[in-house]
């Protein structure tokens, strides 16, 4: 199976400020790399798929890149509503995996 | 208004069976292939299984393969999930999640762009 690592676990950080979060791939993915939000209680929503293409509603705060191995989740300028959990998922083949989740918290 | 909702979840002793079931509305379910992902509590998301748009293909992850089937009704626009001998470690919710066609490659080029609100399921004595 495919390992997702996702880094950091967890930050801290203010509104408005530059938020990246890295993925890295146990083998080359190509670009089959998917990126969600969670926040408390509810379910998982699809923010990047394809390592950089924004779904269809999604602010474009939000952006994503890397092909292979590694790959990044750039938020420009963080928003209240931003604060949340962020995983990322690979679909290269099966089982898709899941990284195990990135918590940005309010500074 | 695209939609998933789950039911079914609920306590269930160790050994025991249950049966999920997700309602699908607002779009074509037979188009698409559809998931089961689950979270246990305080934890990440796994990949449970997944049924293709016509129901002639399923694939489990390890942890679940025999003891649990993916099935649907696409007269009736339904996902079900039976979960047979279950463990504490199937503790988790459950959410359902359409699979997004992006590209080319049925099975590569896409994304769970539709969840539903999960079911929790609790096993235990």
């Amino acid at each position: 199976d495919i390992q997702m690592t996702q880094s950091p676990s967890s930050l801290s950080a203010s509104v408005g400020d530059r938020v990246t979060i890295t993925c890295r791939a146990s083998q080359r993915i190509s670009g089959y790399l998917n990126w969600y939000q969670q926040k408390p209680g509810k379910a998982p929503k699809l923010l990047i798929y394809g390592a950089s293409s924004l779904q269809r509603g999604v602010p474009s705060r939000f952006s994503g890149s890397g092909s292979g191995t590694d790959f990044t989740l750039t938020i420009s300028s963080l928003q209240p509503e931003d604060f949340a959990t962020y995983y990322c998922q690979h679909s290269y083949s099966l089982p898709q995996t899941f990284g195990g989740g990135t918590k940005v918290e309010i500074k | 208004e695209v939609q998933l909702v789950e039911s079914g979840g609920g306590l269930v002793q160790p050994g025991g069976s249950l049966r999920l079931s997700c309602a699908a509305s607002g779009f074509t379910f037979r188009s698409f292939s559809m998931n089961w992902v689950r979270q246990a509590p305080g934890k990440g998301l796994e990949w449970v299984a997944n049924i293709k748009e016509d129901g002639s293909e399923k694939y489990y992850v390890d942890s679940v393969r025999g003891r649990f089937t993916i099935s649907r009704d696409n007269a009736k626009n339904s996902l079900f999930l039976q979960m047979n001998s279950l463990r504490a470690e199937d503790t988790a919710v459950y959410y359902c999640a359409r699979w997004g066609r992006s590209g080319w490659d049925p099975v590569r080029d896409g994304a769970f762009d539709i969840w539903g609100q999960g079911t929790l399921v609790t096993v235990s004595s």
